[in-house]
């Protein structure tokens, strides 16, 4: 399977706690997406990378998130000190595209990350 | 603020029965436009896109969409659903940056 894939599946962690996801995108797209997704809702942008830069995050992603992704290959979020409004489906996606059509190219979603924070 | 609204909550119909999921936009300039569904504990899987062109658009699964500019809308629809598309639906707009602005999904619960 050359789909986005992301690890873990299922995190269940301690307020207070830091927790690390992995998102592996398909090999030649060149973007990568964060997005959180809570039950009843629509997923939410939070932050995205061309390559390795990461261009742009929403107000969403606060101190507490990081995104890194070295190389431009996979990609990392990490959440710091979490709290129960953690809560959440993270979804990764990635495309390809640049420039000004880019918002033409479909995204194609991993399986997401469910973390609970207890 | 730009955005898409997916007016209803759920979508029940009968199998063999045509199917129209509701979305409409609100955007600036010219929008690119994404149909997506998701299954239980899958990912969200690409349906179709509407860029330019044909206002009808043809996607995975038997799915078409018709975009109309003057009433700023983007339905889904499908000639005669199935049980198996019993899913969770979202209409996005892509806005700059390729960034997605989804809507809040519609369930469609397909009755046998």
């Amino acid at each position: 399977d050359t789909g986005v894939s992301q690890d873990p599946r299922h995190k269940i962690t301690k307020r207070g706690q830091n927790v690390t996801f992995r998102c592996d995108p398909i090999s030649e797209h060149n973007r990568l997406y964060w997005y959180r997704q809570t039950l009843g809702q629509g997923p939410e942008f939070l932050t995205y990378f061309q390559n390795e830069a990461q261009l742009e995050k929403s107000r969403l992603l606060s101190d507490r998130f990081s995104a890194e992704r070295p190389k431009g290959s996979f990609s990392t979020l990490e959440i710091q000190r979490t709290e129960q409004g953690d809560s959440a489906m993270y979804l990764c996606a990635s495309s390809l595209g640049a420039g000004g059509l880019a918002g033409a190219y479909e995204q194609y979603f991993g399986p997401g990350t469910r973390l609970t924070v207890t | 603020a730009q955005s898409v609204a997916q007016p209803e909550d759920q979508v029940n119909v009968a199998e063999g029965n045509p199917l129209t999921v509701k979305c409409t936009y609100s955007v600036s300039g010219n929008p690119y436009l994404f149909w997506y569904v998701q299954y239980p504990n899958r990912g969200l899987q690409f349906l179709l896109k509407y860029i330019t062109g044909d206002n009808l658009v043809k996607g995975s699964y038997g799915f078409e969409a018709e975009f109309n500019k003057s009433q700023t809308s983007f339905h889904l629809k499908k000639p005669s659903a199935l049980v198996s598309d019993s899913a969770l639906y979202f209409c996005a707009v892509s806005l700059r940056n390729n960034r997605l602005a989804f809507g809040k999904g519609n369930q469609v619960v397909v009755i046998p």
